[in-house]
């Protein structure tokens, strides 16, 4: 069954400003972890943002920020002042540590950077 | 830093093949995983170990089998390799302990089935 859901299969933003890529989540545990992760062209996975579903505030790194709505089930990518090296794949995440500890991906948002 | 290391870059192989894809992580991680990456679908679990010798199937374990000898090593096998395996193969580990613990990826293997 699905468990992550990006709706958006592409996204644009101008360079310098800020952009939200959805992801919303199902499961029935308590406790679980949300990841989202970068893929440029090159290919790699870079982890970037991490929020325990016990965590009282939204998780911030840098221009990254996380808008956790855990009684929607949400857990939007905020990306501020875009550069264009931020052009590429966005995938959310979710580990959910009593169902054997794996960890589910969504299908991805592609973001691109208009300069 | 972690390393995850994938054998192979680009592979190509007929129908039919037995195939191997290779990982090896020196951060002595005990979860490994193995993902096939498609358009508009995004990362699906084939399998995944969280320890030497165990192993799990995840979403879409059917055509293939995996193989953990060794802590460091996870290998993904195709029996007999069909073209609905073209795909990309990522390879992922992540240490048990710590809440945070991100997966830590390597670079993949593009696998073309002919």
């Amino acid at each position: 069954a699905q468990k992550i859901t990006q709706t958006q299969p592409g996204m644009f933003v101008q360079e310098k400003e800020a952009v939200t890529l959805d992801c919303t989540y199902d499961t029935s545990d308590q406790s679980y972890g949300l990841f989202w992760y970068k893929q440029p062209s090159s290919g790699e996975m870079i982890f970037l943002i991490y929020q325990g579903s016990y965590d009282e505030q939204n998780a911030t790194e840098g221009r990254y920020s996380l808008n956790f709505q855990k009684a929607r089930k949400s857990a939007n990518l905020v990306i501020s002042a875009s550069q264009l090296g931020d052009s590429a794949m966005y995938f959310c995440a979710m580990r959910e540590p009593y169902n054997n500890n794996d960890m589910r991906f969504g299908a991805g948002t592609r973001l691109t950077v208009k300069p | 830093d972690v390393k995850v290391t994938q054998s192979s870059r680009y592979l190509v192989k007929r129908t039919g093949e037995k195939v191997f894809l290779e990982c090896v992580q020196d951060m002595d991680h005990e979860n490994m995983f193995w993902y096939r990456q498609d358009p508009g679908l995004g990362l699906r679990l084939i399998y995944f170990s969280y320890d030497v010798k165990m192993k799990e199937k995840g979403d879409i374990p059917e055509g293939y089998s995996v193989s953990r000898e060794k802590k460091e090593r996870f290998s993904l096998i195709l029996e007999s390799a069909s073209t609905n395996q073209t795909s990309m193969y990522l390879c992922a580990s992540r240490a048990r302990q710590g809440r945070v613990s991100p997966l830590h990826f390597g670079n993949g293997t593009r696998l073309t089935v002919t």
